[in-house]
């Protein structure tokens, strides 16, 4: 079974600035899709950014972007220029494979805050 | 993307009582999910639920405890029976959508505590 670790329980971030929130994952898998979910105080999970394994190329998402090193198994996601509306809890997620029917294995989450 | 609306948004139920929560999509869509999320925990899949065939439950729940329905492609519920406090958590439904490739979207949870 893949495991999915977010080793940062909390980060916090100055408005303006960047902060890279971390995460790795186990799997013996080469086919699957890695995923970034926002889930704000109002509990509704968005998601921020998905990679595909076999993508070289780092996803971006405006203002979000991801380090994919896949022979490490890392998966961190940058947020630059943070607003007070970045403030979450951020969940790293892995679902194996492209076909139909996998659910997303969740790390345990890592809960952002902002400050002025 | 999918709009996932859930009834109710939340409740305060007693032990030994049932709820069930209703998760309407506004597309056709062939796979639901069912998770769990415990009060400051990650989520944790408890079924899928599959239109047309039994839902696959995983490990740690039994059909018994949260009996799930998929009546038709933009329907499902999920039942928590004869609950207890360890049942307080918030219970999300997700719908798989293929855009291209497949994306998972998620209602906006139901709180469930229980007393």
């Amino acid at each position: 079974a893949q495991t999915v670790t977010q080793s940062q329980p909390e980060m916090s971030v100055q408005e303006a600035e960047t902060v890279t929130l971390s995460c790795t994952y186990d799997t013996s898998e080469s086919d699957y899709y890695l995923f970034w979910y926002k889930q704000p105080p109002s509990r509704q999970m968005i998601l921020v950014i998905r990679q595909e394994a076999y993508k070289q190329q780092n996803a971006t998402e405006n203002r979000f972007s991801v380090n994919f090193q896949k022979a490490a198994k890392s998966f961190s996601l940058k947020i630059s220029d943070s607003q007070l509306g970045d403030a979450a809890m951020y969940f790293c997620a892995y679902r194996s494979a492209p076909n139909s029917g996998y659910a997303l294995n969740f790390g345990k989450g890592t809960s952002l805050l902002v400050t002025p | 993307s999918a709009v996932i609306s859930q009834k109710p948004s939340r409740d305060i139920c007693q032990r030994g009582t049932s709820l069930t929560i209703q998760c309407q999509v506004d597309s056709q869509v062939t796979m639901m999910f069912w998770y769990r999320q415990q009060p400051g925990q990650s989520l944790t899949l408890i079924a899928t639920a599959n239109q047309g065939s039994e839902a696959t439950y995983e490990s740690g729940f039994v059909i018994d405890k949260f009996p799930i329905s998929r009546p038709n492609l933009t329907f499902s519920t999920l039942t928590v029976s004869n609950m207890s406090p360890e049942d307080s958590s918030i219970y999300l439904c997700s719908v798989e959508e293929y855009q291209g490739r497949y994306e998972q979207y998620f209602g906006p949870g139901t709180r469930l505590t229980v007393t």
